[in-house]
């Protein structure tokens, strides 16, 4: 069966270290993979998308990496800060285009300690 | 833009009563999706519209579920009958031919008692 996994726990890390978070993936080719930030009470906020031929993506602190032989998504924060304190979940599209709707995984509940 | 509109924000009704939530889309996206998003289960989809028409219903858990696009601003999700279990919250997201990336409303937390 389909399945996407993502740390279940809580991550707890110290302000300034680098956050890593991963999401993997059965029994699916992923056209892309996207990342999406959601705080509580609100929806979720997209960060990052990364294509299936694609190896990393960058933005400011961000990092995404996408290995589609291991169907591991490794997402990092750099130079970590309390308000990256959230919960992050990884989403796949199979369509290429967002245009059949995204399978998120549950989340990864982050906490950076000052 | 304002983003995408949701309401009510919150909803608090009796088992049995017919709920209705709202969506209003970003201007232009063509793309309407409705999720659903419990602690047990994540956030699922539960149906999207293209062009206004229903492309895919497959995640509406049951009959009591129906959905609507009257038009390209407007959208609705009604549960008749409600039922403790679909105490949940709602999301409505959004997208567009010239993006790949899906634009969440803040929500509608629905409580059945």
């Amino acid at each position: 069966s389909q399945k996407i996994e993502q740390n279940s726990e809580a991550l707890n890390i110290q302000e300034g270290k680098t956050a890593t978070l991963t999401c993997n993936y059965t029994n699916y080719s992923p056209a892309y993979l996207q990342w999406y930030r959601q705080d509580p009470g609100r929806g979720p906020v997209f960060l990052l998308l990364i294509r299936e031929n694609e190896k990393e993506k960058r933005k400011e602190r961000l990092k995404v990496t996408f290995d589609t032989t291991l169907k591991q998504s490794l997402f990092h924060i750099t130079a970590s800060q309390p308000a990256d304190s959230a919960t992050y979940l990884c989403a796949l599209d199979t369509s290429g285009g967002g245009a059949d709707g995204l399978t998120f995984g549950k989340g990864t509940h982050l906490i950076i300690q000052p | 833009d304002a983003g995408v509109i949701q309401s009510p924000r919150h909803e608090v009704t009796e088992m049995g009563q017919e709920v209705t939530l709202r969506c209003k889309p970003i201007s232009g996206h063509d793309y309407l999706f409705w999720y659903r998003q419990t602690m047990m289960r994540g956030l699922e989809l539960l149906i999207y519209f293209n062009n206004n028409v229903p492309i895919d219903d497959s995640g509406m858990p049951e009959d009591r579920f129906s959905a609507k696009m009257p038009n390209a601003s407007f959208s609705t999700l009604k549960i008749q009958p409600s039922e403790p279990r679909d105490s949940a919250v709602y999301f409505c997201a959004t997208t567009g031919q010239s993006t790949d990336t899906q634009y969440f409303g803040p929500g509608t937390r629905l409580t059945v008692l």
